[in-house]
Formats: structure tokens, sequence, C-alpha cells
């Protein structure tokens, strides 16, 4: 079965602290991608990357990183020095032959002054 | 400026009324979607069309109907059937349905009573 586990339901933190979300995902398919959404308050979801099952290279986006590895099956986000603006629900995601995407339970980050 | 527009913000209805949630882009893409997201739960696809006239149920299709008629506009009706239908709908749309990130609407927030 096809499934996006993400454990962590809330996290907090304060300003500045570096904060990891995970993502483990379950598929039998060699061919898919992984996908972050950042859900702010106003409900929007906003693509944050899309990652091939071929390409196990990091990315870094500014205070922003990935962590892709196969052999665990996980697809970890980071952000480093968190900010307020962060504070929102992000979500991990799989889409493989079907083209649907299937969304994990998501992570609600709060981060405080 | 080009995205998804969904209105409206929120709606309200009596039980046992039809209710209809607009969905429009301007972005020329091929796919579009309609997703439910219920508190502590990840979206869940109730429909989606990879091009016009054409469309096809998600994993929580029933009680819900919708059209696609034109490229731009996907509406999702909401009918009585639909035993719990006080929810958030999201509106998504991609360049086409094969592994392409998608983008999401503002959404509508239903309440039924």
């Amino acid at each position: 079965a096809q499934k996006v586990t993400q454990a962590q339901t809330e996290i907090s933190v304060v300003e500045k602290e570096d904060v990891t979300l995970d993502c483990v995902y379950e598929t039998r398919d060699t061919t898919y991608y992984l996908f972050w959404y950042k859900q702010p308050p106003s409900g929007e979801l906003v693509f944050l990357i899309r990652r091939n099952s071929f390409d196990e290279q990091n990315e870094i986006s500014g205070r922003y990183s990935w962590n892709f590895q196969k052999s665990t099956s996980s697809f970890n986000f980071t952000i480093t020095a968190s900010q307020v603006v962060d504070s929102a629900v992000y979500f991990c995601a799989l889409v493989y032959n079907t083209d649907k995407l299937i969304f994990g339970t998501g992570t609600r980050l709060q981060v405080f002054p | 400026d080009g995205g998804i527009t969904q209105s409206p913000k929120y709606l309200f209805r009596k039980e046992g009324q039809n209710v209809t949630l607009s969905c429009e882009q301007n972005l020329n893409h091929d796919a579009m979607y309609w997703y439910r997201q219920d508190p502590g739960q990840g979206l869940r696809l109730i429909y989606y069309s990879q091009i016009v006239n054409d469309f096809q149920k998600g994993d929580i299709a029933e009680g819900y109907s919708v059209s696609r008629e034109k490229k731009e506009s996907f509406p999702l009706t909401v009918t009585s059937a639909q035993k719990n239908p006080t929810a958030f709908y999201l509106c998504a749309s991609s360049i086409r349905m094969s592994f392409g990130e998608q983008y999401f609407g503002p959404g509508t927030r239903l309440t039924v009573t």
C-alpha cells in the first residue's frame, strides 16, 4: 500500500531554533515523487519542493533543507533558525504511477517569539 | 496575476441543500483537482480532471459531483447525499497529471447545519 506518515502532530519551538519535520513513506514503485507543502493559517497550500525517486541529493533553499534517504524511506524537512512566519501546517506527499497525490496528516509547527 | 480562485471563502448551508463551490484557474493547466480537508487529517481527493469534458472519482467521491466544461473551471457540487459535508475544500491544478506539482487555491470553508 502507498502511504505517507508524519508522526509528529505538533511541534513548538522558540524563534531561531532549528526544527526537523519527519516524513516516512511507503511505496512499491521504483518511480515516484515526493513533495512538501506549507499551509499557513490562510489555508492555501504552498508548494515547497518536489524530489524524484532517482535523485537522493539533499536540497538546500535558504533556511530550508531536505534530506531524502531511500534506505529508510524518509524525506525529512529541516528549517534552520526558525522564524514566527514559519508557523504553519506542513504536509509531505507522495505521487506514484496513479499520478494522484497521497498526503500525510501534516505537522503543525508553532514558532514562538 | 496567474492563479487559482475559489469563492466564496466561507459558505453556510442548511442540511438537505445542494451547494456548488467554484474553482477557476488562469494558469492554462490541463489537470484540476478537488480535495477535502478535515481537522487533523491530510487532504483527501474527491474528484480530478485531466482534460476538458473528462473527470474521474477520487477516494471519497460519494455525495459529490463535478463538471469540466471549460479548461479554466472545475466546479464542485456537494449534494444532500454527502453525510458529513462540513469541511475545508481545496481546489488545485497542475500543468498535466504526471508527477507535476499542484498549485492550490485559497479554499472554501463549508459549514452545513
